[in-house]
């Protein structure tokens, strides 16, 4: 059974500071998400991450996937307070499971001037 | 514009009672979801629908019902079964089964939060 874990749960910043989100998962997974999700909003897509290596970036995020260590990770760059909301991982059951995702319990990042 | 829409955007229920959850979407995507997000989790996913006419449970399928008879519909059920059904609850599509196309991304809907009581 695939399972995905997040860390930290929770991330209070500074503005102008760095940090990085860690995404764990325990079985094979041939892709990576991450979302973003807003107070009482759906979920709005980041990053789907297909291979080994893969690395994209989007204005102060970037994240990257490592397969063989089944991690992934949101670096945040010079953070900002629109960046405040929570960060979900998910990853795909390459394995055989159903055809969903399986998310993480989520990182609420509150980024503060 | 294309997108996924969901209603009612609150809804409040007597226990006891069945409730559907309204999803639709003109994206032209075949396959759809229905995931649960209870408060300070992640979503989990209930039932998926590759394509019309066929669905598959998820983790947490029950207490919950599904049909698929439009390619872009697929309303869920919330039964009298289900023990905790306060929740709020997506509904995501994408092109293709996601196991058929490395690629494929997910939409989610804008959700519906489902009071019981």
């Amino acid at each position: 059974e695939l399972k995905v874990e997040q860390n930290p749960l929770f991330l209070s910043m500074q503005e102008g500071k760095n940090y990085t989100i860690y995404c764990n998962y325990s079985t094979t997974s041939d892709r990576l998400y991450w979302y973003r999700q807003d107070p009482g909003k759906s979920l709005e897509s980041l990053f789907v991450l297909l291979s080994n290596g893969a690395v994209k970036q989007e204005g102060r995020l970037m994240a990257s996937l490592d397969t063989k260590a089944r991690l992934s990770t949101l670096h945040i760059t010079a953070a900002v307070h629109d960046l405040s909301a929570t960060y979900f991982c998910a990853a795909y059951d390459s394995g055989g499971g159903a055809d969903g995702l399986t998310f993480g319990k989520g990182t609420h990042l509150i980024i503060q001037p | 514009d294309g997108g996924i829409t969901q209603s009612p955007k609150y809804l409040f229920r007597k226990e006891g009672q069945n409730v559907t959850l309204s999803c639709e979407q003109n994206l032209n995507h075949d396959a759809m979801y229905w995931y649960r997000q209870d408060p300070g989790q992640g979503l989990r996913l209930i039932y998926y629908s590759q394509i019309v006419n066929d669905f598959q449970k998820g983790d947490i399928a029950e207490g919950y019902s599904v049909s698929r008879e439009k390619k872009e519909s697929f309303p869920l059920t919330v039964t009298s079964a289900q023990k905790n059904p306060t929740a709020f609850y997506l509904c995501a599509s994408s092109k293709k089964w996601l196991r058929g196309l490395a690629g494929a991304e997910q939409y989610f809907g804008p959700g519906t939060r489902l009071t019981v009581t």
